[in-house]
This record gives structure tokens, sequence and C-alpha cells, in this order.
């Protein structure tokens, strides 16, 4: 089965640091480009950041650009999203999610993993 | 990055139809043969049930279809059912920035 499981989610102080990771299952992981998507409470989706299969390409939303770094590691079929200086508008649950190879979308997505961003 | 613009929400009754609009520029709908439309139901994950504007992934019944025109996407939901009833989300790829996301759309199967 094609699976991604998110983890790594919980509460955050503003200005502390949080690291998310995404296991992949049931598919070659090295073969696609992956994304976070996050939606806040109460909000619509939004999309977060991009990395491609091998890492050389990355984009990010200007709302975390500079404060959060995307990293993949294709040998543990595992993503990551490094989040840093964190404010009380990163809270969300943080989607990861992959791009099918034939198409220009989201196919698969995990279940989330829930950021708190308070004092 | 601004989202794309869709109603907050619509709604129809059993066995009918109904359309949600999803309102872009020349940098994002206008501009690609991208977009995409997900449902999503309350604590789950979104799925994808349009892409390309009006491809079909595997499993998704032809209930659903998508168009495009000029800057304005849709998706059309016919023979509404009962469980069709969640949030639904339009997402174009853009200029520089990738994707965006329309705010989402709550239809109400009454």
């Amino acid at each position: 089965e094609v699976q991604l499981v998110e983890s790594g989610g919980g509460l955050a102080q503003p200005g502390g640091s949080l690291r998310l990771s995404c296991a992949a299952s049931g598919f070659t992981f090295s073969s696609y480009n992956m994304n976070w998507v996050r939606q806040a409470p109460g909000k619509g989706l939004e999309w977060v950041s991009y990395i491609s299969r091998t890492s050389d390409t990355i984009y990010y939303a200007d709302s975390v650009r500079g404060r959060f770094t995307v990293s993949r590691d294709n040998g543990k079929s595992s993503l990551y999203l490094q989040m840093n200086s964190l404010r009380a508008e990163d809270t969300a649950v943080y989607y990861c999610v992959r791009e099918p190879g034939a198409a220009v979308t989201f196919d698969i997505w995990g279940q989330g993993t829930v950021v708190t961003v308070s004092s | 990055q601004s989202a794309l613009t869709q109603p907050r929400s619509v709604s129809g009754s059993p066995g009918q139809s109904v359309t949600i609009s999803c309102t872009g520029t020349s940098s994002d709908v206008g501009g690609y043969n991208y977009v995409s439309w997900y449902q999503k139901h309350p604590g789950k994950a979104p799925k994808f049930i349009i892409y390309d504007v009006s491809k079909w992934p595997s499993g998704v019944p032809d209930r659903f279809s998508g168009s495009k025109s000029g800057y304005m996407a849709s998706l059309t939901i016919s023979g509404l059912r009962a469980d069709d009833e969640a949030d639904y989300y339009c997402c174009s790829y853009g200029n520089n920035y990738r994707w965006v996301f329309g705010g989402g759309t709550k239809l109400t199967v009454l």
C-alpha cells in the first residue's frame, strides 16, 4: 500500500523549532518530487515547500522562506521539514504530499501532523 | 502568493448538480492547464479528484468534472450524493511560487 506517515508535530513556543518527518512506503520514494502543504485551523490549504527527486531544486512559500528548510533522504525513504523561528501563524496540520511523475498535481497525501505554536 | 478565489459555500439536493468556481490570474489559472481539485472530509487527508483541469484519477467517478475558461476554473459535481458533502479546494501551478490553493468551498447536500 502506498503510504505517507508524518511525525514530529507538537507544541512549540514562538521563536522555537520543530522538525517534521515523513516516512514513505509502498513506492520508490526516490522517483518522486515531494511537497509539504499545511492547513491552519479554520483556514484553507496552503502550499509550503517543494523538493525535487534529487534535492537539486527546492522552493518555499514566501510565508516560510528563510525559516523553514526542506530535505530528504532517499536511502531512508523520508522527507523532512526543519521549522525554525516559529510563529503563531505557523500553527497548522502539516501534510506530506507526493507529486506523481506523469502529472502536475498532488496524488498521495499523508494523514498530517499537528503543529501548535503557543506560549 | 494570493489564494485563488472560491465561493465559501454551495449546496444542492441529492441527484442535482452543483458547480464550484475557482478564479485566479494570468500567473496561475490563466497561464497554465495545471488546475487540480481536492475533496476533503473533516479530519481526513485531501483526496485528488481532478487534475490537469479536466482529467480523472483512477477510481474517481465521472460525476466529477472540471473545466477552465480564461482565469476561471470550475468543478461540477452531478448526481449529488450525501457522501459528496465535504470541503473542495482548487489548486493551480503558478509562476515563481509553484502552487497556489483556493480558500475552499463547503458543499452541503441538503
